[in-house]
């Protein structure tokens, strides 16, 4: 069964300062990992996925395998980032890409 | 271009009732997925179309619960008899269906079952 988890339902942080999201995931093959957001009244949409290794408004993220981990971090958080953070993975098999979420985060961040 | 459209955007029925709930995809993305976001267990995966064909319906929480989709394009998730614990918010999303293609989300139903 494949499993994400977030263990941070909430997170504060000032602005300027690093924001890390943890997501740590469960599954047997090898997965695709994403981070999908959702900013206030706006509809769910891709952050950024592991595949393509970029980075999106300053946000990256490092597949490890070894950590089952995808964190989502950013240096400098910026007003703008608050909003919900959903880690999902996707079992990479071509023809069905249904995504598991984890129960999100919402990042808030303080000015 | 126009996005993922979902209708009706707010859904209120009573229970017992039956409700439809509409997804137009982007043209030409042959998968199409149903998502339902509930307060008690977040994002979970509902249905999964190729197509008009549906290979994936290990979502569906019971035999209440049913989607098709036609001209693969339009699908509509029907669920009947509605009871209190369908209350959520229903999402659709399509993509081109490829490995680790992002998926399109719509604004999503709001249903709310009395």
């Amino acid at each position: 069964a494949q499993r994400v988890t977030q263990p941070e339902k909430l997170l504060s942080v000032f602005k300027g300062a690093p924001v890390e999201l943890k997501c740590n995931y469960s599954y047997s093959g090898s997965p695709e990992l994403f981070w999908y957001v959702q900013y206030s009244r706006q509809r769910l949409q891709l952050l950024l996925r592991h595949i393509s290794r970029e980075s999106i408004k300053g946000f990256t993220a490092d597949l490890n395998k070894g950590e089952t981990s995808f964190h989502l971090k950013k240096p400098f958080a910026q007003e703008e980032d608050s909003a919900m953070y959903y880690c999902a993975l996707s079992g990479g098999n071509f023809g069905n890409e249904k995504l598991t979420f984890g129960t999100g985060t919402r990042l808030t961040i303080i000015p | 271009g126009a996005g993922v459209s979902q209708s009706p955007s707010n859904k209120v029925t009573e229970k017992g009732k039956d409700v439809e709930l509409r997804c137009d995809p982007i043209s030409g993305h042959t998968a199409l997925y149903w998502y339902r976001q509930s307060l008690g267990q977040g994002l979970e995966f509902l249905i999964y179309f190729q197509g008009n064909s549906a290979p994936d319906k290990s979502g569906l929480p019971s035999d209440r619960f049913s989607a098709e989709r036609t001209g693969g394009s339009v699908s509509t998730l029907t669920i009947q008899r509605t009871q209190q614990e369908d209350s959520a918010v229903y999402l659709c999303a399509s993509s081109p269906g490829l490995i680790a293609a992002e998926q399109f989300f719509g604004p999503g139903t709001r249903l709310t079952v009395l």
